[in-house]
């Protein structure tokens, strides 16, 4: 079954540095997500993608943050200067349609640690 | 607030019990759809109901809402060890919300 991969697992970074996170979505799905998860809260919605630009963000998508499709298969997200609240399970999600109605397909996540 | 709310936060029960999950809500939803989270793993889709059905079934899962309470069920029928795992409901507005989830330890 197709599935949605995240790199890396982990991630470790001094604040202040900028991160890239990259995932790869299931091939045939065009609409992109990126949640985020502190550890041991709720999931957080950060931002959807779709037609190549951005369909919704949440108030914690700011400007520290971007998210790019550079080419046909990566979808990324980055954050510019690192700050000690960004550590977190980062979550990239995929979807068929651009349908509220339809399951979205996560990857396994990608390990935030900020020092 | 649109996020939900799962209850209980941890439920503990013997592998081939019931274990029944709820979730409540407060705006209007197209959609409420339950989620599973392995430990380190992520999101997995279980099942969407629809705001104009009350039920839905999918093999040893059951989902009914209640649109006029704001509230939803999960019930796993049949538990397996399997099964353990967190629990989260998540409804539409602008995005997607997902409530605290439950933490369900299914003990073989």
């Amino acid at each position: 079954e197709p599935e949605v991969t995240q790199t890396p697992s982990h991630q470790v970074t001094q604040m202040g540095q900028e991160v890239i996170l990259r995932c790869v979505p299931i091939s045939n799905h065009l609409y992109f997500y990126w949640y985020r998860q502190i550890l041991g809260q709720k999931v957080e919605f950060l931002v959807s993608f779709y037609n190549n630009e951005i369909s919704e963000k949440s108030e914690i998508f700011d400007d520290q943050f971007s998210v790019e499709r550079p080419d046909g298969s990566n979808f990324t997200l980055k954050i510019r200067s690192t700050k000690l609240e960004d550590s977190a399970m980062y979550f990239c999600a995929s979807s068929e349609i651009p349908d509220r109605g339809q399951p979205q397909h996560f990857g396994d996540g990608t390990r935030l640690s900020i020092l | 607030s649109q996020q939900g709310e799962e209850d209980p936060q941890a439920l503990s029960i013997q592998e081939g019990e019931n274990a029944t999950m709820n979730c409540s809500y407060k705006t209007s939803i197209n959609n409420l759809q339950w989620y599973r989270q392995n430990s380190g793993r992520g999101l997995v889709h279980l099942i969407l109901i629809r705001s104009n059905e009350r039920e839905k079934h999918s093999g040893r899962l059951r989902v009914t809402l209640d649109t006029s309470k704001k509230s939803s069920s999960l019930l796993i029928t049949a538990s397996r060890a399997a099964d353990t795992a967190s629990y989260f409901c998540a409804t539409d507005l602008l995005w997607f919300y997902f409530g605290t989830g439950t933490s369900l330890t299914v003990i073989p």
